[in-house]
């Protein structure tokens, strides 16, 4: 069975420093992997995904995820932090197959500091 | 282009009561998901529709159904609620099933019983 792990339910950067948001999966086949975005009172953005092919994964809005297999992570980073990047990030896979039953994490809640 | 639409936005019931709640996919998307997403269990996918058939299902009891019209909206319906059917339902709509595709989720309904 496919699940996956956030750690750190909440993290805390200034305005400016690096993001870094962690994310291990466990699948037993090869998985495709996503990082949304949920602002408040929103639904869910897709920041970026991973399927095949390269394993540093450019998203929108500044985010890289690099697909790790040896890790079987897929952490979510950007360089430097805006006020604007505040919300909750969750981290998804789900097997190469014909289906969008995505396993999710528990999600990571995000604040930046001034 | 409009995005997807969930109806109602906010929705509260009695126990043992039952509830529809509609999504109105982006136009020409003729895949619809939806997911349960409460603080505790985080986000779980439900079911998936694709030219009015299931075509995927999670892991919840036969309370929980839907159903997809050949214009693509799509129903859920839950019955006999429950307290902890109390959650945001998501639906997440896509132009055809696989993981290719991007989801595009609504701003979800917020359902509290009591």
């Amino acid at each position: 069975a496919q699940s996956v792990t956030q750690l750190g339910s909440h993290v805390s950067v200034s305005e400016g420093a690096l993001v870094l948001l962690r994310c291990n999966y466990s699948s037993s086949v090869p998985p495709y992997l996503f990082w949304y975005v949920q602002y408040p009172n929103q639904g869910l953005q897709l920041l970026l995904k991973y399927t095949t092919g390269a394993t540093l994964v450019k998203g929108i809005n500044g985010f890289e995820a690099e697909f790790k297999k040896s890790e079987t992570s897929f952490h979510l980073t950007k360089p430097s932090a805006h006020m604007s990047d505040a919300a909750e990030y969750f981290c998804a896979v789900s097997n190469a197959g014909n289906n969008r039953k995505l396993i999710w994490g528990l999600g990571t809640s995000l604040a930046v500091n001034p | 282009k409009a995005g997807v639409t969930q109806t109602p936005r906010y929705l509260i019931k009695t126990r043992g009561q039952q509830v529809t709640l509609s999504c109105s996919p982006i136009s020409g998307h003729r895949s619809v998901s939806w997911y349960q997403q409460t603080p505790g269990q985080g986000l779980q996918f439900l079911f998936e529709y694709f030219s009015e058939t299931q075509r995927n299902k999670g892991n919840f009891p036969g309370r929980f159904s839907g159903r997809q019209f050949s214009n693509s909206r799509s129903e859920m319906n839950v019955s006999t609620l429950e307290l902890g059917d109390s959650a945001l339902y998501l639906c997440a709509s896509s132009l055809a099933q696989g993981m290719n595709t991007e989801a595009f989720f609504g701003q979800g309904t917020r359902l509290t019983v009591v």
